[in-house]
Order: structure tokens, then sequence, then C-alpha cells
């Protein structure tokens, strides 16, 4: 069936610090993969999203590229802010399989001034 | 964007008591909605999938007779919670697509329910 690795947290960083959350996915049909964040007490948001391969989805200074080759979608900001602690959670989806999206196990990131 | 209103965000009450939280979508026709529970620091379980129109699906081992799903309308999904116990406690978030245009999940704020 289809699963999504993350990066175990929780991650902790200094203000304008370099993030990097490694997702690793398997699948099997040809998923689209998302970003999700969420912050404490909310649902989730989607962040950012990438379709087919090489794609790279982008918002807020975040990116991650889909990389078929290496079945990855890292998620990357250059200079990390206060106001990016949540916890993110890497997801994959295969409209094969009714819609569902399978989701990693979410990397808790604190950012410290 | 797409907007998922989820209503209660916050409930409070006694055990056996059967509780109603709603997910709606505000600007788009939602033909699939999502169910999960969410246990501290864990991630999204996939409680069920629900179609508009037709009987929700449920993930193995969760009671479909416990949660009750409804989809009457493209924009709205309900879950009921019925005889509530303590360890129904959770926070319950929904979320809904429209497998049409092949949109991502729109994430409602979730409902933290709290059964004493």
């Amino acid at each position: 069936g289809d699963s999504v690795t993350q990066m175990e947290g929780p991650v902790t960083l200094s203000e304008e610090a370099f993030l990097t959350i490694n997702c690793t996915y398997t699948a099997t049909g040809y998923p689209s993969l998302f970003w999700y964040v969420q912050y404490p007490g909310e649902g989730l948001q989607l962040l950012l999203k990438a379709t087919k391969a090489d794609d790279k989805g982008s918002n807020k200074g975040f990116e991650a590229t889909y990389r078929k080759e290496t079945t990855s979608f890292h998620l990357e900001k250059g200079s990390v802010q206060v106001s990016d602690s949540a916890v993110y959670f890497c997801a994959l989806s295969v409209n094969s399989n009714a819609g569902k999206s399978t989701f990693g196990d979410g990397t808790t990131l604190t950012v410290k001034p | 964007g797409a907007v998922v209103s989820q209503h209660p965000s916050w409930v409070i009450c006694k055990s056996g008591t059967s509780v109603k939280i709603e997910c709606r979508s505000l600007d788009f026709q939602a033909t699939t909605m999502f169910w999960y529970r969410q246990f501290p620091k864990q991630s999204l379980m996939l409680m069920a999938t629900s179609n508009e129109g037709s009987k929700a699906t449920y993930e193995q081992g969760v009671e479909k007779d416990k949660f009750l799903i409804n989809h009457a309308s493209l924009t709205l999904s309900t879950l009921t919670v019925t005889s509530a116990h303590p360890e129904d406690s959770s926070f319950y978030i929904c979320s809904a697509r429209d497998l049409a245009v092949n949109q991502p999940q729109h994430f409602g704020d979730g409902t933290r329910l709290s059964i004493l």
C-alpha cells in the first residue's frame, strides 16, 4: 500500500536558520504530493503541492521538489522565523484510491528567537 | 481560496451523550469528504470517507454504529459520535475535496471533543 515516511522530530532551530524536513514515499500509482502545516489547536492548512515529477511547489518561502527517482519530496526553507513553529505533514494522494490521502507522522518544528 | 468550516470547534459533554459535528465546504462542491481523528502529538487517522448521496466507507477498526456519517449534500457532511464515552475524547478533523477538478484536500479547523 501507499506510505509516507517523514523525518522524525522534534526539530529545533534558531531564527534565520536553514530548514530541511525529509519526506520519502511509496505509492502504487502516480501520486500527487503535498505538505501541510498545522498550528496548535487548528486543522491542517495546505502549504504547497506538486503533481508530477520535477515539479517544485513553493509558498511562503518554503519549497519542495517532486523527485520521482528518489521518491522524495523534502521540504526546505532558507531562513525560518519564529512564526514557522508548527507541525508539518507530508502527504500523498492517488486519485485511483478514492481520493484518499496518506499522511506522514508529522514533524514538529520549533524556531527560537 | 477554498474554505471548509467545521463546527463546533470545542465541545464538552457528559458520558452517554451523542455529539454531532458539522463540516461545510463554503465555496466549492465537495464530492468527497473525509473524517479524521488525531490523538495528541500524532498524525491523522482516517476514520471514513463519505461521498455525497451514498453511504460512508469506514476504515478498518472504526465502528460505523458509533460514528455515524451523513453526507446529504455537496456542501455538508456530519459526524455523530453516538453515546460518547471518555475514550472518544479526541481532536476530530474533516476535510473536503472536489474530485472532479482534482483539488487537494481542504481541512476544517477541527473539533476538540472532551467527554467527562
